[in-house]
């Protein structure tokens, strides 16, 4: 059964850096095509995907934040980790990740999200 | 790529058969998905390829489309799926719709 949970902190200051953490089971990363992306949600809005990881340790990242993201995974692969710099109150958000797979992108299982507030 | 979903809300009774549609700024081919959101819940994979079901996903959800038109087809609405509904392209980097919310008439 594949799953995944988002792990991070509830609260972050203005300017400070992100770091939330995907620990997932029920399927490989080192399976060839297989990807574990990042997408967030503002209160209230719509999804918006930041980033990807890809089983031969490929990164891709949405441009408009390309500056301030970067997805890892770790030696075991079965934690993706990904963080976002220069927090601002505009990236309050729920943050989730998800499976999918390089040959088409659409997210199949979804972990339950972390919600993540930007305030000083 | 740019999708635009219409309508913003649409407000039906349990049993009404549902029409959501999802429009993309260029070609997007068949690679657009749709996904259900209930409340306080990540979302949930209906459809990929503009119109395969996902596993589990019960058969009054259709898709259909290709190109620049898409629409979701719920045949007959049923209580739980009054939801936010989502579009997204994955010919391009991923993108998402702005939704549409089916509420309670």
């Amino acid at each position: 059964q594949v799953s995944l949970k988002e792990s991070g902190p509830a609260l972050v200051k203005p300017t400070q850096t992100l770091t939330l953490t995907c620990t997932f089971s029920g399927f490989s990363l080192r399976t060839g095509g297989t990807c574990v992306s990042w997408i967030r949600q503002p209160p209230g809005r719509a999804l918006e995907w930041l980033a990807y990881i890809d089983w031969a340790d490929n990164k891709y990242y949405n441009t408009s934040l390309n500056s301030r993201l970067t997805i890892s995974k770790d030696a075991a692969e079965t934690q993706v980790v990904f963080t976002m710099t220069d927090m601002v109150p505009e990236d309050t958000a729920t943050y989730y990740c998800a499976r999918t797979y390089m040959s088409t992108p659409y997210f199949d299982s979804w972990g339950q999200g972390t919600p993540v507030t930007v305030s000083s | 790529i740019v999708l635009t979903q219409s309508p913003a809300t649409l407000s039906v009774s349990p049993g009404e058969r549902v029409t959501l549609s999802c429009r993309a700024s260029q070609s997007v081919r068949s690679d657009l998905a749709w996904y259900q959101q209930r409340p306080g819940q990540a979302p949930r994979l209906l459809i990929s390829g503009a119109s395969t079901r996902a596993t589990g996903v019960p058969a009054r959800f259709s898709g259909s489309g290709s190109g620049t038109e898409f629409t979701l087809t719920i045949s007959s609405l049923q209580s739980e799926d009054f939801a936010l509904y989502y579009c997204q392209q994955y010919t391009l980097w991923p993108s998402f719709g702005p939704g549409t919310k089916v509420d309670s008439k």
